[in-house]
């Protein structure tokens, strides 16, 4: 059974760092793409960050790029997302996403997110 | 502002059925497949319809997805009661490097 544990999430000021965890069980962890979407409260799904199963390539959008960085350690089977110069439009439940392909191509224009993480809040206030 | 274009809501009794639009461009939908995530209240998104209309494993066939061009639908039909849910669409998008994009959602009501 696929599993994705996210954690790390908890209030921070403006300006400072926060580092998410996603645990994953349940599949051959480096052979696939992982990713991270956010949630603001209210509000719908955003797409953060991918990375490929390798780790050699890494994908952001232009709203994190530069200030978030994705990772992975396939030795533990997690996933990381740091968070630097966090800002409050950043405040949000963040999950994480284990990538499938439809094709024997395995590119991401043909990925969609088979299993999603709980969540994990985080929340930038003074 | 999302880059996909969802109507706010959508509402239906038990039985109908209904449908959830989801428009985009060439970029995104008109070159490459759709996703539909479900989102029951305080839960974690779901996955739906994949490669604009393959359903998952232990996904009713009352759920159906389809797309022509740089628009994509998806449809439920009986409707009940536990369909009532949040109902995003999603697809890469080629520009500016690669990125996945989202459609604003769907608010599902069953009155």
């Amino acid at each position: 059974e696929v599993q994705l544990l996210e954690s790390g999430g908890g209030l921070v000021q403006p300006g400072g760092s926060l580092r998410l965890s996603c645990a994953a069980s349940g599949f051959t962890f480096s052979s696939y793409a992982m990713s991270w979407v956010r949630q603001a409260p209210g509000k719908g799904l955003e797409w953060v960050s991918a990375i490929s199963g390798s780790g050699g390539s890494t994908y952001y959008a232009d709203s994190v790029k530069g200030r978030f960085t994705i990772s992975r350690d396939n030795s533990k089977n997690t996933l990381y997302l740091q968070m630097n110069s966090l800002r409050a439009e950043d405040t949000a439940v963040y999950y994480c996403a284990k990538v499938e392909y439809s094709s024997s191509v395995r590119s991401l224009s043909r990925g969609y997110f088979d299993y999603w993480g709980q969540g994990t809040l985080v929340t930038v206030s003074s | 502002q999302s880059v996909l274009t969802q109507p706010p809501s959508a509402s239906g009794t038990p039985g109908q059925r209904v449908t959830i639009s989801c428009s985009g461009s060439s970029s995104n939908i008109g070159s490459n497949t759709v996703n539909w995530y479900q989102q029951l209240p305080g839960t974690a998104p779901k996955l739906l319809i994949y490669s604009n209309n393959q359903r998952p494993s232990g996904v009713p066939d009352r759920f159906s997805g389809s797309k022509s061009g740089t628009s994509a639908s998806l449809a439920i039909s009986g409707l009940q009661s536990e369909d009532e849910a949040d109902y995003y669409c999603a697809a890469w998008d080629d520009s500016l490097n690669g990125r996945w994009v989202f459609g604003g959602g769907t608010k599902l009501t069953v009155l």
